[in-house]
């Protein structure tokens, strides 16, 4: 059994598109992440939510939009995609509780922007 | 520099020998964190220090804390071509974890 899976695991489009990546976790964490990790591995939160609700939100482009439909899944739409949008994006999640947040995250999406 | 740098950016070693990586954070943390990630995957988590341990083990891991120096250092003993891997320290402040970019870590059969 997969806890964290995303779908696609690639994607390539073309500038200007609008796409979505899906979340979904099966390990009934109150808490979902979306990372962006950049050619040079470096690793960025985007977006947590908590119990459907948004908590984070690191000063994206509103061209990210997450939506959380219930605890176990978190999507996330792009519109307008831009070549600086290529990357890795992964999803993740957690149950915080006293101060310990071990996240478990997904495969990944690689993302390319032509 | 962000929360959570690593250093060295990368170690190239020979199997059997110990790898020792190295992160420097800024603010006071909850606790401390280190992730592994192997090419083309997702993060997995590997230890977790509170702030107010100094040291702790976990089989071939070993990690210390030193809250003034606001440093932590991961040791992985007797390596293993797959141990080759990128590493990462997170440092957890509640619902926003901050990662650094990573050691990559290459160990040779």
């Amino acid at each position: 059994d997969t806890a964290v899976s995303q779908t696609p695991k690639y994607l390539v489009t073309q500038m200007g598109n609008d796409k979505s990546i899906k979340c979904e976790q099966n390990l009934g964490h109150d808490t979902m992440y979306w990372y962006k990790q950049d050619s040079k591995k470096f690793l960025k939160i985007m977006f947590s939510y908590n119990n459907k609700e948004l908590i984070i939100n690191e000063t994206v482009p509103n061209r990210f939009s997450p939506k959380s439909p219930d605890k176990a899944h978190l999507n996330l739409h792009i519109n307008s995609l831009e070549l600086g949008d290529s990357a890795v994006y992964f999803c993740a999640s957690s149950q915080v509780a006293g101060g310990y947040n071990e996240q478990f995250f997904g495969p990944g999406t690689r993302l390319t922007v032509l | 520099s962000q929360q959570g740098e690593e250093d060295p950016q990368a170690l190239s070693i020979q199997e059997g020998e110990n790898a020792t990586m190295n992160c420097s954070y800024k603010t006071s943390i909850n606790n401390l964190q280190w992730y592994r990630q192997n090419s083309g995957r997702g993060l997995v988590h590997l230890i977790l220090i509170r702030s107010n341990e100094r040291e702790k083990h976990s089989g071939r891991l070993r990690v210390t804390l030193d809250t003034s120096k606001k440093s932590s250092s991961l040791l992985i003993t007797a390596s293993r071509a797959a141990d080759t891997a990128s590493y990462f320290c997170a440092t957890d402040g509640g619902f926003k974890t901050i990662f650094g970019a990573g050691t990559r870590l290459f160990v040779k059969a």
